[in-house]
């Protein structure tokens, strides 16, 4: 199975701040990584996919970068509504695996 | 459009039996694997099992194999997730999603909350 470890687990920001989450895979991935954000009671957003694509309607504030086994996402000015829990994910195989997540709070 | 419709939220006793439903539209339901998502409360994601609906080769992720039976039925293009005896510990929010084979937006359902209580 391929592993995905994900830092930080948590991280306190402020609006405006620059954050860097990280996801290291335990195998070569190629570009088959996608990074989800998640609110408290609903169902997980897609934000990247393929590694560095931003999915249809997410700011462009969000990027994702990496291949291979390192992967990073970046919110270069953190807004209000993005305190959330984000979560890196592998698709290089059906059998999907997901990073342990990242929940961002405010400082 | 893809669709991946999920059956309703489910409240059931400890040892009782459940299977809930993932209903696809909008593609060729045989040509994809279906993933099967687990969350429990406050916890991560979870992939629980995959199903290929064209051959109904079905694997399980080793937390998973023997806890649970991931099937599909072609003609009516809806993947199942089933549970013999539930436990308290399978409460939990239960997602769906269809895997593309390149790198792509994967499809999702919207989930389906199982809660387990006597």
């Amino acid at each position: 199975d391929i592993q995905m470890t994900q830092s930080p687990s948590s991280l306190s920001a402020s609006i405006g701040d620059r954050v860097t989450i990280t996801c290291r895979a335990s195998q070569s991935i190629s570009n088959y990584l996608n990074w989800y954000q998640q609110k408290p009671g609903k169902a997980p957003k897609l934000l990247i996919y393929a590694a560095f694509t931003l999915q249809s309607g997410v700011p462009s504030r969000f990027s994702g970068s990496g291949s291979g086994t390192d992967f990073t996402l970046t919110i270069s000015s953190l807004q209000p509504e993005d305190f959330a829990t984000y979560y890196c994910q592998q698709s290089y195989s059906p059998l999907w695996t997901f990073g342990q997540g990242t929940k961002v709070e405010i400082k | 459009e893809v669709l991946l419709v999920q059956s309703g939220a489910e409240v059931k006793k400890p040892g009782e039996s459940l299977r809930i439903s993932c209903k696809t539209s909008g593609y060729s339901f045989t040509n994809y694997w279906i993933v099967w998502v687990r969350q429990m409360p406050g916890k991560g994601l979870e992939c629980m099992g995959i199903i290929y609906p064209g051959d109904s080769d079905t694997r399980y992720s080793p937390a998973f194999q023997g806890q649970v039976t991931i099937s599909a039925d072609k003609s009516i293009s809806t993947a199942y997730l089933q549970w013999r005896s539930l436990k308290a510990s399978d409460t939990a929010m239960y997602f769906c999603a269809r895997h593309l084979s390149e790198p792509g937006p994967a499809d999702w359902g919207q989930g389906t909350l199982v809660t387990v209580s006597s």
